[in-house]
């Protein structure tokens, strides 16, 4: 099925540093959504962007709609253990969520 | 409980064999929704019920896959003759109403044909 570009596919940063990771796509949406999943659980909603060039803060996470609505990033600051797993970014067209392959972020000790 | 909450957490079945996978939504969400995740993938959505009605199924891969949501709450996705590359995580999400708040998930049941 569809999905979305995000990038990179994985990450390996040290604690404290910032990480950054983006999603595009070739189809225009109307929100953006960041998740997070950890293993063996289901994704939980980070971030959600609903108007295009709108940039949100969550804590140390900050995430912007693409003024063109195909593309949006997260930004992670001072990362620290507990931000690893694997983030996901998703396009929502009404109800339908098309999701990207994921960022796996690895914090290296 | 406050989230959603999926059951079995696991299932291991031989090919051939017969899964039904729950699916228990927020308390007061309208809407419901399966999708399949694939190792190294986001998830794939397979359905999306409005209500006990199913408003969109066209995710389902083929006519062994069947979901019900006879009272409006609690869901069931059904697998008939099960082949090994049903095998993956099955992700059940609700939302208050189909356009009006986001999607939250459940653990998923992570099913696997031997």
């Amino acid at each position: 099925g569809q999905q979305l570009n995000q990038s990179p596919q994985s990450m390996f940063i040290q604690e404290g540093e910032d990480v950054s990771m983006n999603c595009t796509s070739s189809s225009i949406f109307n929100t953006w959504l960041w998740y997070k999943q950890d293993p063996g659980e289901g994704p939980v909603l980070l971030i959600a962007l609903y108007k295009a060039g709108e940039l949100t803060s969550n804590g140390r996470l900050t995430a912007q709609f693409g003024i063109t609505r195909k593309d949006s990033f997260l930004n992670i600051s001072a990362s620290i253990p507990s931000d690893v797993g694997i983030y996901f970014c998703a396009g929502r067209s009404n109800y339908q969520l098309i999701w990207g392959a994921g960022t796996k972020l690895i914090i290296k000790p | 409980g406050a989230g959603v909450s999926q059951t079995p957490s696991n299932k291991v079945t031989e090919k051939g064999k017969y899964v039904e996978l729950r699916c228990d939504p927020i308390s007061g969400h309208t809407a419901l929704y399966w999708y399949r995740q694939s190792l190294g993938q986001g998830p794939e959505f397979l359905i999306y019920f409005q209500g006990t009605g199913a408003a969109d199924d066209s995710g389902l891969p083929n006519d062994r896959f069947f979901a019900v949501r006879p009272e409006g709450s609690v869901s069931t996705l059904k697998i008939q003759r099960t082949e090994r590359g049903d095998s993956a995580v099955y992700l059940c999400a609700s939302s208050l109403t189909e356009s009006g708040g986001e999607q939250f998930f459940g653990p998923g049941t992570r099913l696997t044909v031997l």
